[in-house]
This record gives structure tokens, sequence and C-alpha cells, in this order.
């Protein structure tokens, strides 16, 4: 199992930046996918969740309306779209595979900057 | 929102001695499976978070036995019989019962 993350970076508020997870070594479209963040010096904080076939989705309340997340199984990529960036966003962004109601597989984290 | 409390901040601990982790929820987190829905991860210094337990007492593939998850409803323990340096690290719990899932504020284990 293999998950690498990219697309993170240095944004401006109100700005926007689009993460991209590339999975590898299992079936993607049988597993649900999460983005999990990590503010600087902080713990980790679930941010959105994706079922398998997409038809499902959940956020925090932090990011709803800023943030979609969605996936392409043919492409075995899951993505986070972030919209509206706030200061309070910048954290290193992490996917995980979803299995037994634990992540049970991580990727190496995005690390998102948003300053002016 | 399922506040998960865990205790202590902060565990030094000398190699080859056992150790303990507190983990409490607001809410039980048994399901109607019988399983409770809670994990444990540990983040060694620069690295990602890799999970330990799941279902409370289940080891993840390639955990050492010396890592144990007990409890059940809101109180949940993580043991290690032996520590070793490489176990260094923050530890953290996680519901996975009820959105939001949460997570604990982290445990940092270091070496006296």
């Amino acid at each position: 199992v293999q998950l690498v993350e990219s697309g993170g970076g240095l944004v401006q508020p109100g700005g926007s930046l689009r993460l991209s997870c590339a999975a590898s070594g299992f079936t993607f479209s049988n597993y649900w996918m999460a983005w999990v963040r990590q503010a600087p010096g902080k713990g980790l904080e679930w941010v959105a969740s994706v079922k398998g076939d997409g038809s499902e989705k959940y956020y925090v309340d932090s990011v709803k309306g800023r943030f979609t997340g969605s996936r392409d199984n043919a492409k075995n990529s899951l993505y986070l779209q972030m919209n509206s960036l706030r200061a309070e966003d910048t954290a290193m962004y992490f996917c995980a595979r979803g299995e037994v109601a634990a992540y049970d597989s991580w990727g190496q984290g995005a690390q998102v900057t948003v300053s002016s | 929102d399922i506040v998960m409390t865990q205790s202590p901040l902060s565990l030094p601990v000398t190699p080859g001695e056992p150790a303990s982790i507190s983990c409490r929820s607001s809410q039980s987190l048994l399901h109607s499976s019988g399983n409770n829905f809670l994990s444990w991860y540990l983040q060694k210094p620069g690295q990602s978070p890799q999970l330990l337990i799941y279902f409370a007492s289940s080891r993840a593939s390639g955990v050492p036995d010396r890592f144990s998850g007990s409890g059940s409803g809101t109180d949940f323990t993580l043991k290690i019989s032996r520590v070793e340096t490489e176990d260094v690290g923050v530890y953290y719990c996680m519901q996975a019962l009820q959105g939001p899932l949460t997570f604990g504020g982290g445990t940092k284990v270091e070496i006296k």
C-alpha cells in the first residue's frame, strides 16, 4: 500500500489549492479514504472522508462549504479542493485509507501554508 | 461531537519498563456490532502516524506484541509491556463511531 500526496504550497488568504493523493498497492475503489491534517506543533484533526464509490462525503464543520473531497477511481486518486483558505487551514495534510473503523495506511503528507 | 481526552500529556519512560496511556471518550464508543470504535496511533518524530490498535484491542498488522489495547465503552488504555527506544513519539487515540471523527490531544512518550 502506498499513498503519495501532492499539490501543497504557499497560498494567500482567500485563495485556493487542490491536493491530490495517488494510491497504489490495493483496490482503491473498495476503500473509504480520508484527509487528516496537523497544524504546526498540534495534534491530528480529521478533515473529510469519501466513500469508495464517491457517493458519500463527510466534512468537519470548520471546512464545510469551503473544501470538497472527491476521487477518481480510474486514476486511483483522491482529491481535496480547498477554497477560501484561511490562516487556520495551515497544516500538513495527510491522506489515509479507512479500514476496520481506523486508518491503516497514511501518506507522507502535503504542507499547506496560508499566508500573505 | 465526541470529545477524546488522553492522559498523561507527557510520559518519560525507561527502556525495558512498562508504560500506559489512558484515553477517555465523552460518549460510549461501543458499536452495535459489539466492537468499540477506538483506535490508537503512533506518530514518530518527523513521520506520518501509524496504526497500532483498532477496535480497542486488536493489533494492526506488523505491530509488535509488546503493544496492547484494552477497555470498553468510554475508558481505554494502551500499554507497552517493555518500552524500546524506537517507541518514542506521540500517541493518539481516535474514535470512529460518530462523525466528526475525533482524536485525543496526544501523549508524548520520551526516554528518561
